[in-house]
């Protein structure tokens, strides 16, 4: 069984440019989630996804971070404009139904943000 | 509010050396309790979870867990440690969908 895709690995830009990263979930999964990790803390989670539609966003910065799961299948999650503080790993994870606890989140390895 | 802590930012273990790596959580009733490990370069994977029954959680390679409700604390620990127990570690306490990450403790393996 493949696991969670993301692109792209690592990406580098400066400030006040747009930045896009991709996920595709485990094939069927109908939970998908993206964390942010910031260096020397754990994920944060900005948005949470079942099948096509947002179950919780409410630590996403709606101001400049955009994410969307179109089909209920893979997900892009946008920046724009970047901030030196939008520095981290943004990870994906997707989850088999409904999302809740008791289900076990499997993860990405992670786009690494490098603003400039 | 809820929290949760993982007093030890870095430890190094000799191999072949027990383990034991603190987590501390504050919640309104007892939350779902999950340890994850994170390689360089990798994604988290889950080594173990707590929901109810046992306080002594089994998980993956080797490692449990225990659940002390009087001290808020869910505690990893490995009887003997491998180099490639090298990693992240981090405890996570939740609530229905409701999940939040400690910092994390970066666990070095002496040879």
């Amino acid at each position: 069984e493949a696991g969670v895709a993301q692109s792209p690995r690592y990406k580098i830009i400066e400030k006040r440019q747009s930045v896009a990263f991709w996920c595709n979930p485990i094939s069927g999964h109908a939970t998908l989630y993206w964390y942010q990790q910031i260096l020397g803390q754990g994920p944060k989670l900005l948005i949470q996804f079942q099948n096509n539609g947002v179950v919780d966003d409410s630590q996403l910065p709606k101001d400049r971070f955009s994410a969307e799961r179109l089909k209920g299948v893979d997900s892009t999650l946008k920046i724009q404009p970047a901030k030196l503080e939008d520095s981290a790993v943004y990870l994906c994870a997707s989850s088999p139904l409904t999302g809740e606890l008791q289900e076990t989140q499997y993860f990405g390895p992670g786009t690494r943000l490098l603003v400039l | 509010a809820q929290s949760v802590t993982q007093p030890d930012i870095h430890i190094t273990v000799s191999e072949g050396a027990s383990l034991e790596l603190r987590c501390n959580y504050s919640y309104g009733a007892t939350p779902y309790l999950f340890w994850y490990v994170q390689s360089p370069g990798q994604g988290l994977q889950l080594l173990l979870k707590y929901f109810s029954g046992d306080t002594l959680v089994q998980g993956i390679k080797g490692f449990e867990a225990e659940f002390k409700r009087s001290q808020s604390s869910f505690n990893l620990r490995k009887p003997s440690v491998h180099w490639s127990d090298a990693a992240e570690y981090f405890c996570a306490v939740g609530w229905v969908n409701d999940m939040r990450f400690g910092a994390g403790t970066r666990l070095t393996v002496k040879p």
